[in-house]
């Protein structure tokens, strides 16, 4: 079985600033999927960032980067230059087996509130 | 534009009512995925469907139903034997191929028990 977790109920950021939203994750696959989704409060999940297990190099999209660190089964979400747009809710989630059978097992965390000030 | 449609937005049921909630995409995508939210809690899979006509059972399948008689489309009804049914309920697809099986969310329905 998979597991997510994410020990950060909440974050405080400063606009302009770097944030970083922890995850690690346990699973006994050896192929599997790391996703990253921003919650605003309007409820819709947008997706952010992909990384797959065997990816040799960290997964970046504009001002989101996910610094993967197999070993220590880490998947933490960097936000650079946080804009006030960022405050939401963001989950990790994982899918078993990337691109192997077992579609649509999206195991999430219980998600970190960040909040970025002016 | 291309996309995901859930409607209600809201929906309010009554004790021993069953209700459908309605989930349509335009994005051509095969795999189709129901989750349920709690306050502050993170998503959890109801039911999911690769193709036409077959469906599995997620995490919390039960006192809830699903049929998938078009590729576009994935309703779910929400039974009289699901006895606690007040949360935020989230429609997903995805193309179902490939190494990167992204799922893309719709806005969402609120169900409320009265």
């Amino acid at each position: 079985a998979q597991k997510i977790t994410q020990t950060q109920p909440g974050m405080f950021v400063q606009e302009k600033e770097a944030v970083t939203l922890d995850c690690t994750y346990d699973t006994s696959d050896q192929s599997y999927g790391l996703f990253w989704y921003k919650q605003p409060s309007s409820g819709e999940m947008i997706f952010l960032i992909y990384q797959g297990s065997y990816d040799e190099q960290n997964a970046t999209e504009g001002r989101y980067s996910l610094n993967f660190q197999k070993a220590r089964k880490s998947a933490n979400l960097v936000i650079s230059a946080s804009q006030l747009g960022d405050s939401a809710m963001y989950f990790c989630a994982m899918s078993p087996n990337a691109g192997g059978t077992s579609y649509g097992k999206l195991t999430f965390g219980q998600g970190t509130i960040l909040t970025v000030h002016p | 534009d291309g996309g995901i449609t859930q409607s209600p937005k809201y929906l309010f049921r009554k004790e021993g009512q069953n209700v459908t909630l309605s989930c349509e995409q335009n994005l051509n995508h095969d795999a189709m995925y129901w989750y349920r939210q709690d306050p502050g809690q993170g998503l959890r899979l109801i039911y999911y469907s690769q193709i036409v006509n077959d469906f599995q059972k997620g995490d919390i399948a039960e006192g809830y139903s699903v049929s998938r008689e078009k590729k576009e489309s994935f309703p779910l009804t929400v039974t009289s034997a699901q006895k606690n049914p007040t949360a935020f309920y989230l429609c997903a697809s995805s193309m179902d191929r490939g190494l990167q099986e992204t799922q893309y969310f719709g806005p969402g329905t609120r169900l409320l028990v009265l």
